[in-house]
């Protein structure tokens, strides 16, 4: 079956530590994207990809790093640098690396990071 | 002001009522629109776009104004299933970033038997 996968579905950690959360997609899409929802607001974009080898910032990049190395993954690192990381993060991916007019997205099942 | 705007709820409604969400873009030059359902702790599912004529799929009618720059969502015949969040979602074009989805924080409904 084709589609999204986030792993791990809960993720606890200490304050400072480091921790990477895993993105991965087999439905061939060009573009990647994280995002952080907290409770009661909308999602907010962290980084995206339009292209392998290619990442961008998005609103609130801050405290994290993404790589793309391979067309199928997008990892996220949310460093010890991110004040607030407790959160719900989603990857989602869309067919084109131009991001077009009418260009719906596809998300994966998220990953609820707690830093205690 | 936020670059999309929804009123948060809940709406609450019996089973079988017709309800209508709004949803407000301030970016005039936003080019695409579409209406994500959330449920309780998983991720956002596309429930369809909308389109300029406005569009309808089964018992989910979508509209689309771009004079007043506002997006409904009508429902027709609620189910108990249709409990969840709505998002709305608009496609607007960023300088140098091309097109980039702006999510709204999302409706609640709760459809009671």
């Amino acid at each position: 079956d084709g589609g999204i996968t986030q792993s791990p579905k809960y993720l606890f950690r200490k304050e400072g530590q480091n921790v990477t959360l895993s993105c991965e997609q087999n439905l061939n899409h060009d573009a990647m994207y994280w995002y952080r929802q907290d409770p009661g607001q909308g999602l907010r974009l962290i980084y995206y990809s339009q292209i392998v080898n290619d990442f961008q910032k998005g609103d609130i990049a801050e405290g994290y790093s993404v790589s793309r190395e391979k067309k199928e993954s997008f990892p996220l690192t949310v460093t010890s640098a991110q004040k607030n990381p407790t959160a719900f993060y989603l990857c989602a991916s869309s067919p084109s690396g131009q991001i077009r007019f009418y260009n719906e997205q596809f998300f994966g099942p998220g990953t609820r990071l707690t830093v205690l | 002001r936020k670059e999309v705007e929804q009123d948060p709820g809940p709406f609450n409604v019996p089973e079988g009522a017709t309800v209508a969400f709004n949803c407000t873009y301030s970016n005039s030059a936003s080019q695409s629109f579409f209406w994500y359902r959330q449920d309780c702790r998983k991720e956002p599912k596309l429930l369809m776009s909308v389109y300029s004529s406005g569009n309808e799929d089964g018992r989910f009618t979508a509209q689309l104004n771009r004079a007043s720059q506002y997006i409904s969502l009508l429902i027709r015949d609620s189910k108990l299933s249709d409990s969840a969040t709505y998002l709305c979602v608009v496609n607007t074009l960023v300088y140098n970033q091309g097109g980039k989805l702006i999510f709204g924080q999302g409706t609640e409904l709760s459809v009671k038997p």
